[in-house]
């Protein structure tokens, strides 16, 4: 099992449309989560950390349950901006993060 | 402000030629990061660095040497390129205050060998 798993995608979606990816990750003593974007041949950037009361950051919405290993991120009033790779990051081992392989998002007009 | 610096953005090699990567993070972060990313991979750590003068391996550090002699500069090496080692390389740097931080990345370098 991979200490942390998404979806792939691609989702494919309308502009407009609100959206979900669940995340989840194997190691139960992990601490820090986070979202990241990145786009087509670019560099991951913070989308936003995962905080264990859920957080949210305009159209985006986070959130952390630790009885299931699990994060998610929620996607309001997609835009066509919004496409991109999401990446699923958890720190499970002291110094590092890992990575997720990445959800791909589509939004259509 | 600059925040992490590669250098080079793009580079091609001949197998068996050597070459450095440089990363440059103007943020005063104590931990610095070497990653690979390959199509359908995922991003994957080959070394780190909690600190000046410290280094430890990742997931795949096997033909890679990495050296931290100032806090700011995180060098990858490559002795003797492989056309294994063809990717895009990514640093990053965080802050560690009692939970290890996000990452800041920088653009990346296209490494391709032939």
């Amino acid at each position: 099992r991979k200490e942390v798993e998404q979806d792939p995608g691609p989702f494919n979606v309308p502009e407009g449309a609100t959206v979900a990816f669940n995340c989840t990750y194997s190691n139960s003593a992990s601490q820090s989560f986070f979202w990241y974007r990145q786009d087509c041949r670019k560099e991951p950037k913070l989308l936003m950390s995962v905080y264990s009361s859920g957080n949210e950051d305009g159209r985006f919405t986070a959130q952390l349950n630790r009885a299931s290993q699990y994060i998610s991120l929620l996607i309001r009033d997609s835009k066509l901006s919004d496409s991109a790779t999401y990446l699923c990051v958890v720190n499970n081992a002291g110094n590092m993060l890992t990575f997720g392989g990445g959800t791909r998002l589509m939004v259509k007009p | 402000n600059a925040g992490v610096t590669q250098t080079p953005k793009f580079r091609v090699l001949k197998t068996g030629q050597s070459m450095t990567l440089l990363c440059a993070q103007d943020m005063n972060h104590e931990y610095m990061y070497w990653y690979r990313q390959d199509p359908g991979m995922g991003l994957r750590l080959i070394h780190y660095s909690v600190g000046e003068g410290t280094t430890a391996k990742g997931e795949v550090p096997d033909g890679y040497n990495v050296s931290r002699l100032k806090k700011q500069n995180f060098l990858l090496g490559l002795e003797s390129a492989a056309p294994s080692q063809t990717s895009v390389y990514f640093c990053a740097s965080s802050v560690h205050r009692g939970l290890l931080g996000p990452q800041h990345f920088g653009d990346g370098t296209r490494l391709s060998i032939l």
